[in-house]
């Protein structure tokens, strides 16, 4: 079966400071994978995705970075966080026309 | 531009009756739609799906509708459970080579005992 593995589950951060979350999927080959944030009222907002190794589409201009170094691999980076960046993260896979299947999440608070 | 619209933020309803969660969509492209579900600090999970050929899906105590020429989904839950209360998303996606589900804003149901 697949599961979807994403750390850490809770991170304080200071404003300045570089950003790292890392997903894993397992149980599937070449999935769709991506980042959303949940911020207050504002729903799941789509930040990237990505259809194969190395391939990355931005939905919004902001402080982040997407990489995917392996086929089962995303990660969420940023170099300088901002007060704004602060939020709820969430990793999901997909193959085309399915459901997604989201991690854990990661409650990300930038002080 | 909201293409997934849920207009009811929240909704209250008493266990045991039905509980309606209303969502409507702009893009026409759009032809298959999910429904989620989520607690707090969790991942929200998948709870069902239609395709845009049909117009009613069920699975258990949930069944959700599909009105295309209305633009809007609704999803039911009969009867309603404490366990029930959460966080309800409405999802959408156009089918071809699309891989963005796009999320409306949730409708935070609260089934009181």
């Amino acid at each position: 079966s697949q599961t979807i593995h994403q750390w850490p589950a809770t991170l304080v951060q200071p404003v300045g400071s570089p950003l790292s979350l890392e997903c894993t999927v397992e149980g599937t080959s070449n999935p769709n994978l991506y980042w959303y944030r949940q911020a207050a009222g504002r729903g799941l907002q789509l930040l990237f995705y990505s259809v194969g190794i190395g391939q990355i589409s931005s939905e919004v201009p902001q402080n982040l970075s997407a990489s995917r170094p392996q086929d089962r691999q995303f990660i969420l980076s940023s170099k300088k966080l901002l007060l704004s960046d602060s939020g709820f993260y969430l990793c999901a896979w997909r193959k085309l026309n399915t459901e997604a299947f989201f991690g854990q999440g990661t409650r990300l608070t930038v002080v | 531009d909201q293409q997934v619209k849920q207009n009811s933020p929240s909704l209250s309803v008493q266990e045991g009756r039905i509980s309606i969660l209303n969502c409507d969509y702009t893009n026409s492209m759009f032809d298959y739609f999910l429904w989620y579900k989520k607690y707090p600090a969790e991942g929200p999970t998948f709870l069902i799906s239609i395709s845009s050929i049909k117009d009613k899906n069920e699975d258990g105590r949930f069944t959700v509708f599909l009105n295309k020429s209305a633009k809007h989904l609704s999803l039911h839950i009969v009867p309603s459970q404490p366990g029930d209360s959460a966080v309800y998303f409405c999802a959408a996606n156009s089918g071809g080579s699309n891989y963005k589900l796009t999320f409306g804003k949730g409708t935070l149901l609260t089934v009181n005992p």
